[in-house]
C-alpha cells in the first residue's frame, strides 16, 4: 500500500539556523505533494507543494525538495523563527491517498 | 471565506452518551474528510466524501462511528455509544475539485469521561 512516513520524529534548532525535516514516499506514482504546519491548538495549515515534474519549488523562507530516484522530499526553513515552532506533515496527496501519520515536532530554542 | 467551521470546539462527555460533531466545509468544495488525532496514532483519515457521498470510510473504527453528509454545506460525525478510547481531536477538512490541497478546521477536542 501506499505511505508517507517521515525520518525524525522531532527536530530541535537554533532560532536563526537553517531547519530541514525530511520524508519519504513509497508509492513511485504519487505526483503531488504538500507539507503542512501544525501550530499547537490548531488544524494543519497548507505550506507549500511540488509536482513531481519539479524538483525543487520555493516560498517565502520555504524550500521543499524532492528527490523521485530515491522517493524523499525535504522542507528547508531558512532562517528559523520560534513562529516556526510547530508539527510539520508531508502528504503524498492525491485523491484518496491523504496519509499523514504522526509529523515531525520541530522545536526552536532561542 | 470563514474557512472550515467545526462545533464544538471542545466536548466532554460520560462514556455511553452520544456524541454528534459538526463541520461547515468550506462554499464550493467537493471534498470532505474527517480525520482524528491523537499522541499515539498521529492524524488518521477516518472517512471522506465526494459530492456528499462517502467514498471511503475503511478507517471508522467500528459501527460505534457514522458519518453524513446530507448536503454539500454540512456533515456530522457521530460517535454512539462514546468511550474513554475515542477521547482524541477530531478536524475536518475540505478540499476543492482537484481533491488535494486540504483546508481544515480548528478540530473538536472531545473528552469522555
Amino acid at each position: 500500500g501506499e505511505s508517507v512516513g517521515l525520518h525524525l520524529p522531532t527536530l530541535s534548532v537554533q532560532e536563526g539556523d537553517n531547519s530541514i525535516i525530511n520524508c519519504a514516499y513509497s508509492n513511485s506514482a504519487s505526483d503531488y505533494f504538500i507539507w503542512y504546519k501544525q501550530e499547537s491548538g490548531k488544524g494543519p495549515q497548507f505550506i507549500i507543494d511540488i509536482r513531481s515534474n519539479m524538483d525543487k519549488r520555493q516560498g517565502q523562507r520555504v524550500t521543499v525538495l524532492l528527490n523521485k530516484t530515491v522517493k524523499h522530499l525535504s522542507l528547508q526553513i531558512a532562517a528559523t523563527q520560534p513562529g516556526d515552532s510547530a508539527v510539520y506533515f508531508c502528504n503524498g496527496g492525491s485523491q484518496g491517498n491523504l496519509i499523514f501519520g504522526k509529523g515531525t515536532k520541530l522545536s526552536v530554542k532561542p | 471565506d470563514a474557512g472550515v467551521i467545526q462545533s464544538p470546539r471542545h466536548e466532554v462527555t460520560e462514556m455511553g452518551q452520544e456524541v454528534t460533531l459538526r463541520c461547515k466545509p468550506i462554499s464550493g468544495h467537493d471534498y470532505l474528510f474527517w480525520y482524528r488525532q491523537t499522541m499515539m496514532r498521529g492524524l488518521e483519515l477516518l472517512i471522506y466524501f465526494n459530492n456528499n457521498v462517502p467514498i471511503d470510510d475503511s478507517g471508522m473504527p467500528e459501527d460505534r462511528f457514522s458519518a453524513k453528509m446530507p448536503n454539500a454545506s454540512f456533515s456530522t460525525l457521530k460517535i454512539q455509544p462514546s468511550e474513554p478510547r475515542d477521547s482524541a481531536v477530531y478536524f475536518c477538512a475540505s478540499s476543492g475539485t482537484d481533491g488535494e490541497k486540504l483546508f481544515f478546521g480548528s478540530g473538536t477536542q472531545l473528552s469522555v469521561l
